[in-house]
This record gives structure tokens, sequence and C-alpha cells, in this order.
């Protein structure tokens, strides 16, 4: 079974401060994602990677930057913090395909609290 | 655009009802795939099913089923006799056919409550 592991399950953190959210998969997958989820708003996009060193913007990447330096961990960090960034944020990752029909796995989530 | 709407923002049952979740989507594009997903409490979506547009028959998988229909663009989620675990949030999401590697459209999730 594919194991999207992130780092915490909850995080409280204050405004202005340097956040790291972690994810690790154990897959092997090429793409990785961040999502966060908000009540009434669904899930968004953050960020997504398809490849080591390699990220693309996805539908609300303001105020958030990514790294991914190995295959398996992909980070989400929001550079200074802010109360409108309290929110559920879900890892994802899924085989790279051709045919864009290859589910993503998803991480327990974290939720953030920023005050 | 591309789009999905679960019209259905929450439903509560009583165990062993039948219930159906509706998602409808909109795209223009002939090629394209379905997911369902399930968020228990705990937090994780755990993926269910895919669908690809050009096989439009029905699945079963235990007490699930999921019927795709192409001319109205539903792809709708039946539980029958539902139990109390089946109590979650259930998504449905749309994927283009060669679109980007991130381009997973989801709607905002239909919430289940099933009541002992």
């Amino acid at each position: 079974d594919v194991k999207v592991t992130q780092s915490s399950r909850y995080l409280v953190k204050r405004t202005g401060e340097k956040v790291f959210l972690e994810c690790v998969q154990d897959m092997d997958h090429e793409n990785m994602f961040w999502y966060r989820q908000d009540p009434g708003l669904g899930l968004r996009l953050i960020y997504f990677s398809y490849d080591v060193k390699m990220k693309e913007k996805g539908d609300i990447p303001e105020g958030y930057s990514v790294s991914r330096e190995k295959k398996e961990r992909f980070s989400l960090i929001l550079e200074s913090a802010s109360t409108n960034q309290t929110s559920m944020y879900l890892c994802a990752s899924s085989l790279s395909d051709h045919f864009s029909n290859q589910p993503q796995h998803f991480g327990d989530g974290t939720r953030l609290s920023i005050l | 655009a591309q789009k999905v709407t679960q019209a259905q923002t929450e439903i509560s049952v009583v165990e062993k009802e039948d219930v159906t979740l509706d998602c409808v989507y909109e795209t223009r594009d002939t090629t394209y795939y379905l997911f369902w997903y399930k968020q228990p409490p705990s937090g994780e979506l755990v993926f269910l099913i895919r669908r690809n547009s050009f096989d439009e028959q029905n699945e079963i998988s235990g007490r699930y089923s999921w019927n795709f229909q192409k001319s109205t663009s539903s792809f709708n989620f039946t539980i029958t006799a539902s139990q109390v675990v089946d109590s979650a949030v259930y998504f449905c999401a749309l994927r283009l056919y060669g679109g980007s590697q991130g381009n997973l459209i989801f709607g905002k999730g239909t919430k289940l409550s099933v009541k002992p």
C-alpha cells in the first residue's frame, strides 16, 4: 500500500513565523502535491511537483513556497505565516503518467492554526 | 472551463438505508477521468474508484456502486445498506486526459452522516 506521511497532525504557530510542513511518500512516486482544505471551499491545489527540484504553481500559491530536494520528500513552506493560512493541509502523491488516470494518494493531513 | 458539482452539502440517513451521492461534472473534453474519494473523520482521503470517460459500464464493489452517465455528465455513488462506518465526507473529482499533472478538479464534497 502507498504510504504518504505528514510530519504533524496538529501544529500551532504564530503570525510571522516561517512554517515548514513535511511530507514523505514511500512508493517512489514522481508526482507530489500540496492542497489546503477549508469548509465550503473544498480542496484547493497550492503547488505540485512532478520531479525532483521541479515545481508548478497550483490555484492558490500566494504566500507559500515548496521544496523537493529528494524524490520521496515534498515540503510546503509558509514564508511568513498569517491567520488566513489557518487550515487543513493535505499532501498527496501519484505515479507519473501520460494518460492522466493515476489516482492521487493522500496523507492524514496537518491541521495548522496560526495565532 | 472544467467544474465538478456536488449539490448535496450534507446528507443524514439511518443505518441500513440506501443513499446516493450526486456528482455532476462539466468539461468539453471527450477524454477524461472521474474519481471518488472518501474522507473519514481521521482526515485522510481514501481513493475509492476511477472511471474513464470511454467506459460507461457501471461498477459495483460490495455495498458501493457507481453510475456513470455521459449523457447527463453525472457520476453518482450509491451506498447500499449504509453503516455507521460510512460516515465521512465524499469527494468527486475530474482529471482531463493529457492535462497538467496537477489538474485534479475536486467537488466541494458531501458530508454523509449515518446514524445507528
